[in-house]
């Protein structure tokens, strides 16, 4: 079955320290790639997308995400956390080019302490 | 740019009730989605839409229907509501898949 797995329920991180929030996919072809951000009581903003290229791919806000086939990962990192990175991160897979759906993770909580 | 609207933010509907969200884009997009955001499970489809007059099923269609009559319009009905569509509801759109989706602001329901 096609998936979008994000094992870390929860991340904390101290401002200034780099982040990741890991996520990993199990999908056949080769597929299109997205992070979403959700701050409270908001709806999803996209952040960035891998379709094809360079693996390593640059988003808003100072984040990127690094497209690792044979591991079948799709990390979201930024070098030096704020305070207001703290939100629920999704990410999502289009399993294939003639599919029309996005498949989303459960999300991560990722909490940035001063 | 309005760009993705949602109405209404907030109902609380009785178990057998029904009632219409409804999701409006001013981006001219020809692709739009229904999901439901539940606490742990993420975001599941419900419906989706492909172009006006079109209309699809996604992961968890049950007790739901939809319409796509204008481009800019998806509109997502329960005919009789149940608590186990209590729920907070995003609509959604696109240019194509292979674009980002642009999300509306949700609206909470609550069915007792």
């Amino acid at each position: 079955a096609q998936s979008v797995a994000q094992p870390e329920d929860q991340v904390n991180v101290a401002e200034g320290n780099p982040l990741t929030v890991k996520c990993t996919y199990s999908v056949s072809g080769n597929p299109y790639l997205f992070w979403y951000v959700q701050y409270p009581n908001r709806g999803l903003q996209f952040l960035l997308k891998y379709i094809t290229g360079d693996n390593l791919v640059k988003g808003s806000y100072g984040f990127e995400a690094e497209f690792n086939k044979s591991q079948t990962s799709f990390h979201l990192k930024k070098p030096s956390a704020l305070v207001s990175d703290s939100a629920l991160y999704f990410c999502a897979v289009r399993p294939s080019y003639n599919t029309d759906k996005l498949i989303f993770g459960t999300g991560t909580r990722l909490q940035v302490f001063p | 740019n309005a760009g993705v609207t949602q109405t209404p933010k907030f109902r609380v509907l009785k178990t057998g009730q029904s009632m219409t969200l409804l999701c409006a884009q001013d981006m001219n997009h020809e692709y739009m989605y229904w999901y439901r955001q539940d606490p742990g499970m993420g975001l599941r489809l419900i419906h989706y839409s492909v172009g006006e007059g079109t209309t699809a099923k996604g992961e968890v269609p049950d007790g739901y229907n939809v319409s796509r009559l204008k481009k800019q319009n998806f509109l997502l009905g329960l005919e009789s509501a149940a608590p186990s569509q209590t729920s907070v509801y995003f609509c959604a759109s696109n240019k194509t898949p292979g674009y980002g989706q642009f999300f509306g602001p949700g609206t909470r329901l609550t069915v007792l």
